[in-house]
């Protein structure tokens, strides 16, 4: 069975300061691996993904996520953060050996950016 | 312009009441979905279509019943309204195996 996990519920950080959102996932094979961001009462937006190739993957905004496969995280990054950044974000895995495969989501963490 | 459209963006009703959320996706992707935000803002999913063909199917209760007329749509039934079914429904569409594009969402509220 597949899960993701995102270990903090809430993080703060100083506009200008670099962010990192933590995220490790369990998969039986091969991970997709997303993040998507939520504002106030909006749907989900893509950020990024992570199929195959670079570790490093660079999104939308800025941001960007490493992949891990030996700590199974994909932590998302960036290195300037800006107040605009504030919202909900959350980290998704799926499982591509799987037949009829679904993405599942962590439990979101929700950023915030002071002045 | 919109990919993933959904109606009505707000629903207020009564317990016992039967209700219908639609959505539609103009991204030609052969599958769709609904999920289900709740309070604390975990996403669950619930159903998943692929080209009208039902592939994913949750532990949801039978209230619950979704349709799918042709892949560009996917509309979510809901019997017997009850107050723990109060949150909001994200449609979704993928093609292949890439991300998901979400609508807007549903705000459910059962009074």
């Amino acid at each position: 069975a597949q899960s993701v996990a995102q270990p903090e519920d809430q993080v703060n950080v100083a506009e200008g300061n670099p962010l990192t959102v933590k995220c490790t996932y369990s998969v039986s094979g091969n991970p997709y691996l997303f993040w998507y961001v939520q504002y106030p009462n909006r749907g989900l937006q893509f950020l990024l993904k992570y199929i195959t190739g670079d570790n490093l993957v660079k999104g939308s905004y800025g941001f960007e996520a490493e992949f891990n496969k030996s700590q199974t995280s994909f932590h998302l990054k960036k290195p300037s953060a800006l107040v605009s950044d504030s919202a909900l974000y959350f980290c998704a895995v799926r499982d591509i050996t799987s037949s009829a495969s679904k993405i599942i989501f962590g439990s979101g963490t929700r950023l915030s950016i002071r002045p | 312009d919109t990919a993933v459209s959904q109606t009505p963006k707000y629903l207020v009703t009564q317990m016992g009441n039967d209700k219908s959320i639609k959505c539609e996706q103009n991204l030609g992707h052969d599958t769709m979905y609904w999920y289900k935000q709740d309070s604390k803002k975990f996403l669950k999913i619930m159903f998943s279509y692929n080209n009208k063909e039902l592939i994913i199917n949750e532990t949801v209760p039978n209230r619950f019943s979704p349709k799918s007329p042709d892949k560009a749509h996917l509309n979510l039934h809901i019997n017997s309204l009850e107050l723990g079914d109060s949150a909001v429904y994200f449609c979704a569409s993928s093609q292949g195996s890439g991300g998901y594009t979400f609508g807007s969402g549903t705000r459910l509220t059962v009074v």
